[in-house]
């Protein structure tokens, strides 16, 4: 286990159409984050698991947005009838230890609604 | 609510010339300040923090609570420093959630 995981790496979906993201974090991680990203800005948090329950929400993450994180082991991201809006790339980060310690990301899935 | 500024979007210097790439926040709690840094075709990276007031690669960052700020500083740059940096703040205590400038874009040229 090297990093944190992401797939898919890209994906283009037609507008309307539900999308999946899929996070493998580092496995002794029990702290889990999915940030948004769009051109030209750095990342926006979007919501923070500790194991597997989902603490916080930013109010970015509208009702078309729900995250889960069965079992505090890998974590999904699903965005239901996409928007154009949506395009971005969506980063997911994990961390094992408290406020004063970064996290590890990893690269990130690009979204590209068309 | 907590915002990290990042005013320049672009630096450009020579090799060899001192860099500080600038950031400013408001946050009404203790700050906990990060940069991240990302290459060219690479993941976000945590390059330092403030708490353990280290250098890394050369890098090095002070927290001025009077003047809200945390600069990213090298005396001498190298070529290989390009990338994106972004400064970063913990807003939340128990969830360690950042909220990131919008990055300098730092090139060095030969």
């Amino acid at each position: 286990d090297t990093g944190v995981s992401q797939n898919p790496r890209h994906k283009i979906t037609k507008r309307g159409q539900n999308v999946t993201f899929r996070c493998d974090p580092i496995s002794e991680h029990n702290r889990l984050y999915w940030y948004r990203q769009t051109l030209g800005q750095g990342p926006e948090f979007l919501t923070y698991f500790q194991n597997e329950a989902q603490l916080e929400k930013s109010r970015l993450l509208s009702d078309r947005f729900s995250a889960e994180r069965p079992k505090g082991s890998f974590s999904t991201l699903e965005i239901q009838r996409t928007e154009q809006g949506d395009s971005a790339m969506y980063l997911c980060a994990s961390s094992s230890r408290g406020r004063s310690y970064g996290y590890t990301f990893g690269s990130g899935t690009r979204l590209t609604v068309v | 609510a907590q915002r990290v500024t990042q005013p320049e979007k672009l630096l450009s210097v020579f090799k060899g010339a001192p860099v500080e790439l600038k950031c400013n926040y408001s946050y009404s709690g203790s700050p906990e300040l990060f940069w991240y840094v990302q290459y060219s075709r690479q993941r976000l990276q945590l390059l330092l923090r403030h708490i353990s007031r280290e250098s890394i690669k050369g890098f090095t960052a002070d927290l001025n609570k009077g003047e809200t700020s945390f600069h990213l500083k090298k005396p001498f740059a190298q070529e290989e420093d390009s990338a994106m940096y972004y400064c970063a703040l913990s807003f939340n205590n128990a969830g360690n959630m950042l909220t990131f400038g919008g990055g300098t874009r730092l090139m060095v040229k030969p």
